[in-house]
């Protein structure tokens, strides 16, 4: 099955500098890849994804490229805000069935 | 925005007890997930549902574990005889047919094996 790692386990970050967050996949048959915010007690809330059609993709202050020989995806967040603190998670899957193999989660902080 | 809604938001039950977590998908959607999360640790698959039938399944969902649709609006997880080790969040999920816009998560289900 898919294996997702993701690095850092905790990324902490000036108010305003950028976050970068990276991912690696094993099944080259996965072509979607989605990010997810969770706030502590929450649901995770997709922030952003990806196809393996596309290379990079952008949603004003957050980026996700993909590389998908090296099978690596990257989440970039610029000009970050305490409200940006949160544990984000890659994920990734063949989208024909969707189920989705999780990276084990990256704490941001974002100090002030 | 449509949501995917759950209840109980908490339960606690006894270790060997049976516990039903209800979920109800957005309307139009087709498709019909439950993960689960361990306090800190990563959201994990447990099964697939479609057509009224589990599409996938992974090693967790044993055979303690079942799910239903049984009224053609509510998505049940069934846990027969609970662990402690199954003390989790279990969030369901739903997306609409194609999948073009992923998955939407409900709000998740905690709970508490004793």
């Amino acid at each position: 099955g898919e294996n997702v790692e993701q690095h850092p386990s905790t990324l902490s970050v000036q108010e305003g500098d950028s976050a970068v967050i990276k991912c690696t996949y094993s099944d080259s048959a996965s072509n979607y890849f989605p990010w997810y915010k969770q706030e502590l007690g929450k649901r995770p809330q997709l922030i952003i994804d990806i196809r393996s059609n596309v290379g990079e993709k952008k949603d004003q202050r957050i980026a996700v490229t993909l590389n998908k020989t090296a099978k690596h995806f990257s989440l970039h967040i610029t000009e970050t805000q305490p409200e940006d603190s949160a544990v984000y998670f890659c994920a990734a899957c063949w989208a024909n069935d969707y189920k989705l193999s999780f990276g084990a989660g990256t704490t941001v902080t974002v100090r002030a | 925005e449509p949501e995917v809604t759950q209840t109980p938001s908490h339960q606690v039950t006894q270790m060997g007890q049976e516990v039903i977590l209800r979920c109800v998908p957005i309307s139009n959607h087709l498709y019909f997930y439950w993960y689960r999360q361990i306090l800190g640790q990563k959201v994990e698959f447990l099964v697939s549902f479609y057509n009224n039938e589990i599409s996938e399944k992974s090693e967790i969902f044993d055979d303690q574990f079942s799910v239903e649709r049984p009224d053609g609006s509510n998505f049940t997880l069934k846990i027969r005889s609970t662990k402690l080790e199954d003390s989790a969040m279990y969030f369901c999920a739903s997306r609409e047919a194609g999948g073009l816009y992923g998955y939407t998560f409900g709000s998740g289900t905690r709970l508490t094996v004793v």
